[in-house]
């Protein structure tokens, strides 16, 4: 079974600073992908990004980047030029893709709370 | 193209009551996924299905819990008698053929009272 770890319950950063959250996670498996997920107060589930275990390039989305260090089953997101609209939870999730073809559900860390603060 | 679409939005029900819980997915997506998050927690994971298939249920308690996905129509998620350690979100996700992103519905949040 996977699991995925998020040390930091709460950050809080100035508008415009650059934060970054962290997440580990443990796996025997070596076909998956990694997700960070944001859930504003409206408690909506939004995909930030998204990498492929396969792909040593690290993915970047506009202000949003993560840090995939495959080796120490570590991701971390990086958020630039922080906005206010940025305070939500924001998830780290693992997925594994199975050799059927299949996906496995995604198991999620506990979330950290980011207050970007005026 | 619509997103995922949940109903209802809030549900209250009585202990005992049986819940539904109903989602439909976006658009070509055919394939299934129901998650549970109590308060200040991540989502857990309770069940995979695709079309008239359940995939994977290993997420979901083995009584009072059901799912199904019809050929024609949404995915529904029943609970049956339901208990007060039943009140959650819960969220369904759908995705094109497994290996890409899932996207969420809004959830519908159970109380039980």
């Amino acid at each position: 079974a996977q699991t995925v770890t998020q040390s930091q319950p709460e950050m809080s950063v100035q508008e415009a600073e650059t934060v970054t959250l962290s997440c580990t996670y443990d796996t025997s498996e070596s076909n998956y992908y990694l997700f960070w997920y944001k859930q504003p107060p409206s408690r909506q589930m939004i995909l930030v990004i998204r990498q492929e275990a396969y792909k040593q390039q690290n993915a970047t989305e506009n202000r949003f980047s993560v840090n995939f260090q495959k080796a120490a089953k570590s991701f971390s997101l990086k958020i630039s030029d922080s906005q206010l609209g940025d305070t939500a939870m924001y998830f780290c999730a693992f997925m594994k893709l199975n050799s059927g073809g299949g996906a496995d559900g995604l198991t999620f860390g506990k979330g950290t709370h980011l207050i970007i603060q005026p | 193209n619509a997103g995922v679409m949940q109903n209802p939005r809030h549900l209250v029900r009585r202990r005992g009551q049986e819940a539904r819980l109903r989602c439909s997915p976006m658009k070509g997506h055919s394939h299934v996924y129901w998650y549970r998050q109590l308060p200040e927690e991540g989502l857990k994971f309770m069940v995979y299905l695709q079309k008239e298939n359940i995939i994977d249920e290993s997420g979901m308690p083995k009584e009072r819990f059901s799912a199904e996905f019809p050929k024609e129509g949404p995915s529904i998620l029943r609970i049956q008698q339901v208990v007060r350690g039943d009140s959650a979100a819960y969220f369904c996700a759908s995705s094109p053929p497994p290996g890409n992103e899932q996207y969420f519905g809004p959830g519908t949040r159970l109380t039980v009272t």
